[in-house]
């Protein structure tokens, strides 16, 4: 079975200190998916990164990156320099190659509020 | 360029009220899935579509909950006889591919569903 562990439940910086967020994920499958969602007040989700078990490559994009490990089954989020807009809670999801769908398995979020 | 939209955006039904909630996909995509997200939780999977077939309904908490996608676009999710345990945000999501791919899910606002 896969599970998603998102450790931190809130988080609350001031502007412009870096963050880091934590995600630590269980599967049996060798290939699988790992993403990041942001869920602002508004309440959509919205999709931040998608990687490949197979691509440990950390990727940074902005003021975002990951970080990811195989060896201990973690993908962890860095936001540098936060700034207020970046206040909503954070998702780590899984989807690995079980089934005939790829449905998601989300961890229960941590809060990140940045306060000015 | 329209995203996923859901509708009603919120919904109060007394407990034993039938609700039918929709969701209109992106145009063109071919997986659909509904999520159920209570409050300060994940959301959690409940059903997958690939055009009109329902391909997995392992989520759907009772046979209260029904999903339906008849011509391949808009879907609608159907609870009967509701309860308060049913109170819960509904997510809906749409990705273009099938199975074959890892698409990231794009998803709607959401429907703010109450039982009272």
């Amino acid at each position: 079975a896969q599970k998603v562990t998102q450790a931190q439940t809130e988080i609350s910086v001031v502007e412009k200190e870096d963050v880091t967020l934590d995600c630590v994920y269980e599967t049996r499958d060798t290939t699988y998916y790992l993403f990041w969602y942001k869920q602002p007040p508004s309440g959509e989700l919205v999709f931040l990164i998608r990687r490949n078990s197979f691509d440990e490559q950390n990727e940074i994009s902005g003021r975002y990156s990951w970080n990811f490990q195989k060896s201990t089954s973690s993908f962890n989020f860095t936001i540098t320099a936060s700034q207020v807009v970046d206040s909503a809670v954070y998702f780590c999801a899984l989807s690995d190659s079980g089934g005939s769908n790829y449905k998601l398995t989300f961890g229960k979020g941590t809060l990140l509020t940045v306060n000015p | 360029g329209a995203g996923v939209s859901q509708s009603p955006r919120y919904k109060v039904a007394k407990r034993g009220q039938d609700v039918a909630l929709r969701c209109d996909p992106i145009s063109g995509h071919v997986s659909l899935f509904w999520y159920q997200q209570a409050l300060g939780q994940g959301p959690e999977f409940l059903t997958y579509f690939q055009n009109e077939a329902q391909l997995d309904k392992s989520g759907l908490p009772s046979d209260r909950f029904f999903a339906e996608r008849p011509e391949g676009s808009v879907s609608t999710l159907k609870i009967q006889r509701t309860q308060q345990e049913d109170s819960a945000v509904y997510l809906c999501a749409s990705s273009s591919r099938t199975s074959g791919s890892r698409d990231e899910q794009y998803f709607g606002p959401g429907t703010r569903l109450t039982v009272t």
